[in-house]
């Protein structure tokens, strides 16, 4: 069946390092692919996106990477901040209407 | 630029009471309009979508229901709520499918 998971449920990274949150989708026909921060108490914030005919994506201090041979993505944060802190989820867009397939997040903890 | 609103923030109900959340969104015309469910540690659940004034679309069977009874006002609405009802609920919107969807900041419903 379709899914999208997180190879790692929780990330804790020194500021100023980069952050890599990583995701693996299974549905090969999902051509749309979504990071989102979501800060508790709030609902999810768009971050970037990404669709099929792209390897890579960037944006101001994330890179976004598909890997449509092992189905993998990853968002990387340069020079993380405290202000990253969050819980990050990965989104596929199979190509149903409305059919947004969310990962279940990672936490991403920034320690000064 | 858009905006999206949802109220209230909080709710705390008894089980078996009605319910009826809102949201509006301002800035954009046609969108699309969705309701999703997060429960604790979780991602997220969709639970409708709207593509126009009166369509609603049911994603998971419950006892919810959706309106929408304008072009950029979404309603969540239960006769009678259950303990299973508890949690955050999402409302977001999209210029259409394969677009990016945006959230509001959620409403957190606990159920006694």
């Amino acid at each position: 069946g379709e899914s999208v998971g997180l190879h790692l449920p929780t990330l804790s990274v020194q500021e100023g390092d980069n952050s890599i949150i990583n995701c693996a989708y299974s549905n090969s026909a999902s051509d749309y692919f979504i990071w989102y921060k979501q800060e508790s108490g709030k609902g999810p914030q768009f971050i970037i996106d990404i669709r099929s005919n792209m390897d890579k994506r960037q944006g101001q201090r994330v890179t976004v990477l598909l890997n449509k041979t092992v189905k993998h993505l990853s968002l990387q944060i340069a020079a993380t901040q405290p202000g990253d802190s969050a819980v990050y989820f990965c989104a596929e867009w199979g190509g149903s209407q409305g059919n947004l397939i969310f990962g279940k997040g990672t936490k991403l903890s920034v320690k000064p | 630029s858009q905006t999206i609103h949802q109220w209230p923030a909080t709710l705390v109900q008894p089980v078996g009471s009605p319910l009826s959340l809102e949201c509006t969104v301002e800035g954009t015309s046609n969108p699309n309009l969705y309701w999703y469910r997060q429960a604790a540690g979780r991602g997220l659940q969709l639970l409708f979508y709207s593509v126009g004034i009166g369509q609603i679309s049911s994603e998971v069977p419950q006892n919810l229901s959706a309106s929408r009874p304008q072009d950029r006002q979404f309603i969540l609405s239960s006769k009678k709520l259950l303990l299973s009802d508890s949690g955050f609920y999402l409302c977001a919107w999209s210029r259409g499918e394969g677009q990016p969807q945006h959230f509001g900041d959620g409403t957190r419903l606990s159920i006694l």
